[in-house]
């Protein structure tokens, strides 16, 4: 199973652009990237998944450079409805699913 | 859809004390999988099954029991609490394994 990194904590302001940074050196061939986010008292929630290159979604970007052992997820313009904490995971579509959440990355959003 | 529902939302047990928590979902998911988050913490996966009749020990299996008998559902027992049992525990479900939809949460207390 591939390690994920990220930060433990990330401060911002509202209306900035957000970049979390996950490093997954191990990182199969078949392995995807997912990310997600997880508010207080609740059960974590899909953001986006790739596997190369750029996905882009009406929530947030995935940039995925081409040695693959980094991601960052992007999230435009930020409000306080987005302190939460975010999760990267790595694995495979079929045949892994102890994918390891980590202890993610704390965002808190300022005003 | 209600999507992922669990049942009961808080629990407090006794030390030796058992219980089931129940895990049901609508969405005719496949894969279904039992977490627990301690404060602070990220989610560690107790058990999975990856269809009707089938489970799998995850990170920390120990002192949990789970069945699949029917496809929406997906139980998780303790026989015999702990007070280090106490957590918060979230069921999910998946129709591939990269996309997990999580319910509200279970929050347990062993005394």
């Amino acid at each position: 199973l591939a390690k994920t990194t990220q930060p433990i904590s990330m401060d911002s302001y509202e209306g900035q652009e957000v970049n979390i940074t996950c490093s997954h050196n191990n990182i199969a061939t078949n392995d995807y990237i997912t990310w997600y986010q997880q508010f207080p008292s609740q059960g974590p929630r899909f953001i986006i998944q790739g596997y190369k290159t750029k996905v882009t979604n009406e929530v947030a970007s995935l940039f995925i450079p081409a040695d693959r052992k980094s991601s960052t997820l992007s999230l435009p313009r930020v409000s306080l409805s987005d302190t939460a904490v975010y999760y990267c995971l790595v694995g495979g579509l079929f045949g892994t699913y102890k994918y390891i959440f980590g202890t993610g990355t704390r965002l808190k959003v300022l005003a | 859809n209600a999507g992922v529902t669990q049942t009961p939302k808080f629990r407090v047990l006794k030390t030796g004390q058992s219980m089931t928590l129940l895990c049901a979902q609508d969405m005719n998911h496949e894969y279904m999988y039992w977490y627990r988050q301690d404060p602070g913490m990220g989610l560690r996966l107790i058990h999975y099954s990856v269809g009707e009749g089938t489970t799998a020990k995850g990170e920390v299996p120990d002192g949990y029991n789970v069945s699949r008998l029917k496809k929406q559902n997906f139980l998780l027992g303790l026989e015999s609490a702990a007070p280090s049992q106490t957590s918060v525990y979230f069921c999910a479900s998946s129709l591939q394994s990269y996309e997990q939809y999580f319910g509200p949460g279970t929050r347990l207390t062993v005394t």
